[in-house]
C-alpha cells in the first residue's frame, strides 16, 4: 500500500505562493499522484494529477522529482477562496484484480489569511 | 449534467433504525464509491464498486451494506444505525477504479444517529 504523509495544516497570506509537500516513499511503478481539494461542507474536487516531472494547469502546478518518493503541490498567489483541505493520493490496489481504491488521508488544511 | 447526486442531504435516525442512502451518477462511469467523513478527519472508504455487478469492502465496511443496482446507481444501507455512524457520507464515481482517472463526488449526506 502506498501511504502518504503531508503536513496537517499550513497558513499563508493572500497573494503568496503556497507549496504543500507529500511524501510517498513506497510508491509503485504504475502509480499516479493525484491531488484533491475540499471546501467545507462539500465533496472533494480533483485539481491536478501527474506521474513524473512537472504538470501545470490553470489551478496549480505539481512537481515530482525523479525518484517519485515525494511530490509538491504549488498554488500560485493564493486568495481567501483557496482556504480548503488538500489531499494527496497515490494508487492503492484493492482486492479485485486490476482495481484500485481511492484512499484519502487527513490532508493538509490550508488557511489563507487576509 | 447533474454529475453525482446523493439523497437525502440530511437525515436524523434513532439508534437501531435502518435507512438507505441513494447515489446516482449520469456520467456513464463504471466505478462508484462510498466514503464517510467524521469531523476534522479525512475520508474513509466504506465500500466500492469497480464495475457494475461487483462490490468490494473498503477500510471501514462494518455496519454497512451496499448494492450496485445498475451502472448509474450505488446505494449504501445501514441496517441498524448506531451513534458511531454519525458522519457525513460522500458518494463518488470515476470512469474506472484506477487512480489515474478523475473521481467526481456528490455533495454529501449529513447523517446524525441519536
Amino acid at each position: 500500500l502506498a501511504k502518504t504523509t503531508q503536513p496537517i495544516s499550513m497558513d499563508s497570506y493572500e497573494g503568496q505562493e503556497v507549496n504543500i509537500t507529500c511524501s510517498h516513499n513506497n510508491i509503485a511503478t504504475n502509480d499516479y499522484i493525484t491531488w484533491y481539494q475540499q471546501f467545507p461542507s462539500q465533496g472533494p474536487r480533483f485539481i491536478i494529477q501527474g506521474y513524473k516531472t512537472k504538470v501545470t494547469n490553470e489551478v496549480a502546478s505539481l512537481f515530482i522529482p525523479a525518484d517519485r518518493k515525494s511530490s509538491t503541490l504549488s498554488l500560485p498567489r493564493v486568495s481567501l477562496s483557496d482556504t480548503a483541505v488538500y489531499y494527496c493520493l497515490v494508487g492503492d490496489k484493492g482486492s479485485g484484480a486490476g482495481s484500485y481504491q481511492l484512499t484519502f488521508g487527513k490532508g493538509t488544511k490550508l488557511s489563507v489569511i487576509p | 449534467n447533474a454529475g453525482v447526486t446523493q439523497t437525502p442531504k440530511f437525515q436524523v435516525l434513532k439508534t437501531g433504525q435502518s435507512m438507505t442512502l441513494q447515489c446516482a451518477q449520469d456520467m456513464n462511469h463504471n466505478s462508484m464509491y462510498w466514503y464517510r467523513q467524521d469531523p476534522g478527519m479525512g475520508l474513509r472508504l466504506i465500500y466500492y464498486s469497480a464495475s457494475e455487478g461487483t462490490t468490494d469492502k473498503g477500510e471501514v465496511p462494518n455496519g454497512y451494506n451496499v448494492s450496485r443496482l445498475n451502472k448509474r446507481e450505488f446505494s449504501l444501507r445501514l441496517e441498524s444505525a448506531a451513534p458511531s455512524q454519525t458522519s457525513v457520507y460522500f458518494c463518488a464515481s470515476s470512469e474506472w477504479a484506477e487512480l489515474n482517472t478523475e473521481a467526481f463526488f456528490g455533495q454529501g449526506t449529513r447523517l446524525t444517529v441519536v
